[in-house]
């Protein structure tokens, strides 16, 4: 029943390790959306897609490479993460191409911390 | 100034007062406004959407103003679950994105 769903809830990991966090809805939306809360509580967008094409790339280092194989998933991965990483990950989707205009779901985000 | 401010508060209010908060907006063409909540560890939820007129939803009143550039929300009756930090979300006129204010920490006291 789980509208949007992320996997890991919890990721400890090294500096210097790739990680990739994995991102599903099952509400038949067209656009979802990774963003990062940081320890400051501020919700930044970091990428958005619509039917898997992408429509937003906010300035986030490269490192960041998001991957959606269809617009059910999307699915983040971190190259040679760094301790500035540390944050929670939310994925989230909405109807509409922009989300501008109707609701965001969210999924239960992603607790990345890293040593 | 930031895009979206809020006071961050903690705002401890007693069960069953009424509380307000706002949020000031900096982009005068902003289209669309939202008030999403926030549990502790948990992700952003819908509260609702903020109208021109104005909005009611049961305990939870929004207003919009467009000359001041700010939105608000006013909770009446609180209950200890109204605990939670209340995000202000702006849509800006020509950008894809929505912009989040920080939010403002709610405890509601027995």
């Amino acid at each position: 029943d789980t509208a949007v769903s992320q996997t890991p809830k919890y990721l400890v990991t090294q500096m210097g390790n790739d990680k990739s966090i994995k991102c599903e809805q099952n509400l038949g939306h067209d656009t979802m959306y990774w963003y990062k809360q940081d320890s400051k509580k501020f919700l930044k967008i970091m990428f958005s897609y619509n039917n898997k094409e992408l429509i937003i790339n906010e300035t986030v280092p490269n490192r960041f490479s998001p991957k959606s194989p269809d617009k059910a998933h999307l699915n983040l991965h971190i190259n040679s993460l760094e301790l500035g990483d540390s944050a929670v990950y939310f994925c989230a989707s909405s109807q509409s191409r922009t989300g501008l205009t109707d609701t965001q779901y969210f999924g239960p985000g992603t607790r990345l911390t890293v040593l | 100034r930031k895009e979206v401010e809020q006071d961050p508060g903690p705002f401890n209010v007693p069960e069953g007062a009424t509380v307000a908060f706002n949020c000031t907006y900096s982009n005068s063409a902003s289209q669309s406004f939202f008030w999403y909540r926030q549990d502790c560890r948990k992700e952003p939820k819908l509260l609702m959407s903020v109208y021109s007129s104005g909005n009611e939803d049961g305990r939870f009143t929004a207003q919009l103003n467009r000359a001041s550039q700010y939105i608000s929300l006013l909770i009446r009756d609180s209950k200890l679950s109204d605990s939670a930090t209340y995000l202000c979300v702006v849509a800006p006129d020509s950008n894809y994105q929505l912009i989040w204010g920080a939010g403002t920490k709610l405890i509601i006291k027995p």
